[in-house]
């Protein structure tokens, strides 16, 4: 079962910070990050295991409550290089998922 | 030499043709994973192996045949395509077959017509 990722599809400014959300129908093992610019490959940003923690690098980061199934990403005063799609990749079971991916746009 | 290389880059085949698909990751992990991406729907998972033993095949249509010869190639065979299966397909690789940090090829852009 496919994560539902919200919202599909963000425009920001320079500088704006933005929230995307991940939610699951199952229990949860880990939650995966992953960002793929147009016309590249997927590149990894990080990886949440069971246990409610907050991961981050930069101005990038993530939590995740296994209780609700839910992640979420935080990305703090955007650049343009952040656009991108974002896609959340759920681990439940044995069973890898990639969620429907939201589209984030970065305007000067 | 980038970490994972995938040939052809583009691709372009009839429905009755057979051509294959060809993944290569210089990275040194030992799990391989292929992916299929179309327009609007999320990545879809298709095989994964980990030391050259296939471990997950997620309800993929023969006409789709994958196989690892060694932990560093990965090939998808392909003979009767449908022009449904027009998609970018994505080879991975990660440090063990748990989803962990996955790194991704660049894809090859299959047509089918």
């Amino acid at each position: 079962q496919q994560p539902v990722q919200s919202p599909q599809a963000v425009i920001l400014r320079e500088g704006e910070d933005a929230v995307i959300n991940c939610s699951s129908s199952k229990a949860l093992y880990s939650v995966h990050w992953y960002r793929q610019k147009h016309g590249e490959a997927p590149v990894f940003l990080m990886i949440l295991l069971k246990g409610g923690e907050q991961k981050g690098h930069d101005k990038i980061s993530a939590s995740f409550n296994e209780k609700k199934q839910q992640s979420s990403l935080y990305l703090t005063a955007s650049q343009l290089s952040y656009s991108g799609t974002y896609f959340c990749g759920t681990l439940s079971g044995n069973q890898f998922y990639f969620g429907t991916g939201t589209s984030l746009t970065v305007i000067p | 030499e980038t970490g994972v290389t995938q040939t052809p880059r583009h691709l372009v085949m009839g429905m009755t043709n057979k051509k294959s698909l060809k993944c290569e990751q210089h990275l040194g992990h030992n799990a391989m994973y292929w992916y299929k991406q179309s327009a609007k729907k999320p990545l879809e998972l298709m095989f994964v192996y980990s030391l050259e033993e296939r471990v997950e095949n997620n309800s993929v249509p023969s006409r789709f045949s994958p196989e690892c010869p060694n932990s560093s190639h990965l090939f998808l065979h392909l003979h009767t395509l449908q022009p449904e299966d027009s998609a970018l397909y994505l080879c991975a690789s990660s440090q063990e077959a748990s989803y962990n940090e996955q790194f991704f090829g660049p894809g090859t852009r299959l047509t089918v017509l």
